[in-house]
């Protein structure tokens, strides 16, 4: 089955800096990839996404990359803020394997003013 | 933008309990899942919830300890039975195809807080 690692699971980063994590998969066959952002007691809340036929995909501050070769994705977030602390995660998905989402570990991030 | 309910929101429960877990979505979806989130860990996939016939659960999760019913296209349920104390944990269901996304976008309820005692 799918595996994603996720680095790094704590960081810290001054306020205006940029901030970027890391997953590798596993699955070639993987063609999905979500990133959800968990605030302390809430839901996991969808981000931003990108699906294997696209390299780059960006909404204001935030943006993702994918290497398909490399098996690897990021996640970047730009001009940090004190609402960007959060748990980070990563996701990826086959739809031919049941449309299931294997999650990474997450990443803590903290924001500091 | 759509709606995805969950009750109970928390409780706290007795070993050898069981506590069924509602989650009700407000429009048809197409698929619904149900995670398990142990404090300060990520999510686990329990199983896929079917409309109309048994769930497809994952490695290391029992169809007797999990139980779980989709009569239909917006709502599921998940048991957890027998409780005991490493059960203690967030559930939260998760559904694709609202219409309020892309087709095949992930949203998640708000979560049902799992206590044993």
């Amino acid at each position: 089955g799918e595996n994603v690692e996720q680095h790094p699971s704590t960081l810290s980063v001054q306020e205006g800096d940029s901030a970027v994590i890391k997953c590798t998969y596993s699955d070639s066959a993987s063609n999905y990839f979500p990133w959800y952002k968990q605030e302390l007691g809430k839901r996991p809340q969808l981000i931003i996404d990108i699906r294997s036929n696209v390299g780059e995909k960006k909404d204001q501050r935030i943006a993702v990359t994918l290497n398909k070769t490399a098996k690897h994705f990021s996640l970047h977030i730009t001009e940090t803020q004190p609402e960007d602390s959060a748990v980070y995660f990563c996701a990826a998905r086959q739809w031919a394997a049941g449309n299931k989402l294997t999650f990474g570990g997450g990443t803590r991030v903290l924001v500091k003013p | 933008s759509a709606v995805i309910s969950q009750k109970p929101s928390r409780d706290i429960c007795q070993r050898g309990t069981s506590l069924t877990i509602q989650c009700q979505v407000d429009s048809q979806v197409t698929m619904m899942f149900w995670y398990r989130q142990q404090p300060g860990q990520s999510l686990t996939l329990i199983a896929t919830a079917n409309q109309g016939s048994e769930a497809t659960y994952e490695s290391g999760f029992v169809i007797d300890k999990f139980p779980i019913s989709r009569p239909n296209l917006t709502f599921s349920t998940l048991t957890v039975s027998n409780m005991s104390p490493e059960d203690s944990s967030i559930y939260l269901c998760s559904v694709v195809g609202l219409t309020s996304g892309s087709w095949d976008e992930q949203f998640f309820g708000p979560g049902t807080r799992l206590t044993v005692l």
